[in-house]
């Protein structure tokens, strides 16, 4: 089994619709982040948390909020899809204090029509 | 914003060959990681260097850093066609916090047999 999980992996949706993407971990790691990644563009980071009680804002947080329901899972949701958040987002997890190697997950291709 | 800009954005090359990946930053760092993401896939951590660090290596990869240029580079050498993905690098510094990444745009590989 996969250390970082995302589900779903694909996801077709509408325009208005509420999307959940979830990320769970076995790694025993603090830190967990959300990125976005569009061609062309990289890795863009939408959230991140160090602990349970610890959320933090990315440099592209509009339009997505998250929830850290326990050490081990880390949900990114958008409220009212909209077509320029088609995507590929991705589940990262990282441990220690400093930063040091981040764990990625497969990631989750999101398509809002 | 990206911190990191990686040159060229695509190399082709064939199997037996060195490739070099360059990497340009823009504001003083911690560290510099290299990734390494096959099509569609997770990120995967290739090497850390610390910015008191010139050289690193492992395997067949080797990675330098000069911080009074603000780069890095990433040799692969003896590439094989395994070695076919998209290459990032990723950068920790105090403005954007120790415990974030901030990754460049990517460099794709492709290596023919």
């Amino acid at each position: 089994d996969a250390d970082v999980t995302q589900t779903p992996r694909n996801r077709i949706t509408k325009t208005g619709k509420r999307i959940m993407l979830e990320c769970s971990q076995t790694k025993g790691h603090d830190r967990m982040y959300w990125y976005r990644q569009d061609p062309g563009l990289g890795l863009r980071l939408i959230y991140y948390s160090f602990d349970v009680k610890d959320i933090n804002k990315g440099e592209i947080s509009d339009g997505y909020s998250v929830s850290r329901q326990a050490q081990a899972k880390f949900s990114l949701s958008l409220e009212s899809a909209i077509p320029n958040q088609t995507a590929l987002y991705f589940c990262a997890t990282a441990g220690g204090k400093s930063t040091g190697e981040l764990f990625f997950g497969e990631g989750s291709r999101l398509t809002v029509l | 914003s990206q911190q990191g800009e990686e040159d060229p954005q695509a190399l082709s090359i064939q199997e037996g060959e060195n490739a070099t990946m360059n990497c340009s930053y823009k504001t003083s760092i911690n560290n510099l990681q290299w990734y390494r993401q096959n099509s569609g896939r997770g990120l995967v951590h290739l090497i850390l260097i610390r910015s008191n660090e010139r050289e690193k290596h492992s395997g067949r990869l080797r990675v330098t850093l000069d911080t009074s240029k603000k780069s890095s580079s990433l040799l692969i050498t003896a590439s094989r066609a395994a070695d076919t993905a998209s290459y990032f690098c990723a950068t920790a510094s105090m403005n954007t916090g120790f415990q974030k990444l901030v990754f460049g745009t990517g460099t794709r590989l492709l290596v023919s047999p």
